[in-house]
């Protein structure tokens, strides 16, 4: 099936601990993105990927890693610098120039992440 | 700075009633509004606007943008319970797929 795949759906973590979510896709887009979402609050945007080896920050990168070694695979990393970082986090894709382009992002099913 | 702006934020009706979102946003070169259904984990999407009063429509969900006014309404007509969810509002500015989110409003629909 063709796809965004994230895991772990839920994760547990203790303060001052690093931890990697993971973002595949096997839909052969371009750019790949990060959001953060907390409850009552829209979707803001952490990191960005356009191209495989470049990203971008979003609006709230602070605290907060990720690489693109590949097309297919977008991790990000949580560091302990990140002060408040319990919430749903969402991977998404989309397909520059694509057509027909609707400008659609394609979503993941999310991470929870659980600060204890 | 860049900003969408939803209303309301939350929204009770019962089935068979009509419903109005609004966005309205601020945003530098704009190029498309998009609206997304969120049920439980990955938002769905509904519709994007890229002209003015042109209606998008699709079964009950209706949606129009007007860029001189710079804000969008949804539509959904004769209200399932379906139909509870949160619904995002994005704009997306000229970098492409780069969206900006309002906070989204929480429609619950009693049977």
């Amino acid at each position: 099936d063709g796809g965004i795949t994230q895991s772990p759906k839920y994760l547990f973590r203790k303060e001052g601990q690093n931890v990697t979510l993971s973002c595949e896709q096997n839909l052969n887009h371009d750019a790949m993105y990060w959001y953060r979402q907390d409850p009552g609050q829209g979707l803001r945007l952490i990191y960005y990927s356009q191209i495989v080896n470049d990203f971008q920050k979003g609006d709230i990168a602070e605290g907060y890693s990720v690489s693109r070694e590949k097309k297919e695979s977008f991790p990000l990393t949580v560091t302990s610098a990140q002060k408040n970082p319990t919430a749903f986090y969402l991977c998404a894709t989309y397909q520059v120039g694509g057509y027909p382009n609707t400008g659609e992002l394609f979503f993941g099913e999310g991470s929870r992440l659980t600060v204890l | 700075e860049d900003k969408v702006v939803q209303s309301p934020l939350s929204l009770v009706v019962h089935e068979g009633d009509t419903v109005t979102l609004n966005c309205s946003y601020e945003v530098t070169n704009f190029r498309s509004l998009l609206w997304y259904k969120q049920e439980k984990k990955a938002p769905t999407f509904l519709f994007m606007l890229t002209s003015s009063g042109i209606e998008k429509k699709s079964g009950r969900l209706s949606s129009i943008l007007d860029k001189k006014e710079l804000f969008s309404i949804l539509n959904i007509t004769a209200t399932q319970t379906g139909d509870s969810a949160v619904y995002l509002c994005a704009v997306e500015p000229s970098t492409l797929g780069r969206l900006y989110f309002g906070r989204g409003t929480q429609l619950t629909v009693w049977p």
